[in-house]
């Protein structure tokens, strides 16, 4: 069974502060991990994927096979980053499997 | 493009009615989904289709069913509510798979009562 586990439902940092979501998955295979967002009032959207090595919104996310872990960080919080974000799996599958979410405030 | 769309957006049902969430997508995605998503449980995978004709059972299935008759529109059906499926509900849509990036709708927010 795949899971994905983020132990923090709220985040709290000042702006300008490095930022860190956790997550950590448990696949026994090759995962695709991934980050999507969701602002207020917005629909859920994809933020980036370990796939494509990229760097959103000044996010970036390494794949640790070794700590089965997929953190989410940015060095320097801005007020519009403050949104919820969830961490997802899935095994190259059909079944994308979410986390519970971490809501990231980032306060003034 | 409208994108994914859901309808209605709010619903109140007594407990035992039944009742259908629409979804539709007009990007000729093969990959459709429903989620839910409930306080402190993130969102948890209901069904999924990876083509018309073509369905599958997620994490959560009972008490849900779902049917593909076109690429477009995946219609989620609810037998018959139980409180226990309060929840918001997303529909999303890929190109092909999981792996892909997915779309979601807005949501419908559903309340049994």
């Amino acid at each position: 069974a795949q899971r994905v586990t983020q132990p923090e439902k709220l985040l709290s940092v000042f702006k300008g502060a490095p930022v860190e979501l956790k997550c950590n998955y448990s696949y026994s295979g090759s995962p695709e991990l991934f980050w999507y967002v969701q602002y207020s009032r917005q629909r859920l959207q994809l933020l980036l994927r370990h796939i494509s090595r990229e760097s959103i919104k000044g996010f970036t996310a390494d794949l640790n096979k070794g700590e089965t872990s997929f953190h989410l960080k940015k060095p320097f919080a801005q007020e519009e980053d403050s949104a919820m974000y969830y961490c997802a799996l899935t095994g190259g599958g059909n079944k994308l499997t979410f986390g519970t979410g971490t809501q990231l405030k980032v306060e003034l | 493009n409208a994108g994914v769309t859901q309808t209605p957006k709010f619903q109140v049902l007594k407990t035992g009615q039944s009742m259908t969430l629409q979804c539709a997508q007009d990007m000729n995605h093969e990959y459709m989904s429903w989620y839910r998503q409930d306080p402190g449980m993130g969102l948890r995978l209901i069904h999924y289709s990876v083509g018309a004709g073509i369905t599958d059972q997620g994490e959560v299935p009972n008490g849900y069913n779902v049917s593909r008759s076109t690429t477009e529109d995946f219609p989620l059906r609810l037998l018959s509510a139980a409180p226990s499926q309060t929840s918001v509900y997303f529909c999303a849509s890929s190109r092909t798979s999981g792996s892909d990036e997915q779309f979601f709708g807005p949501g419908t927010r559903l309340t049994v009562l």
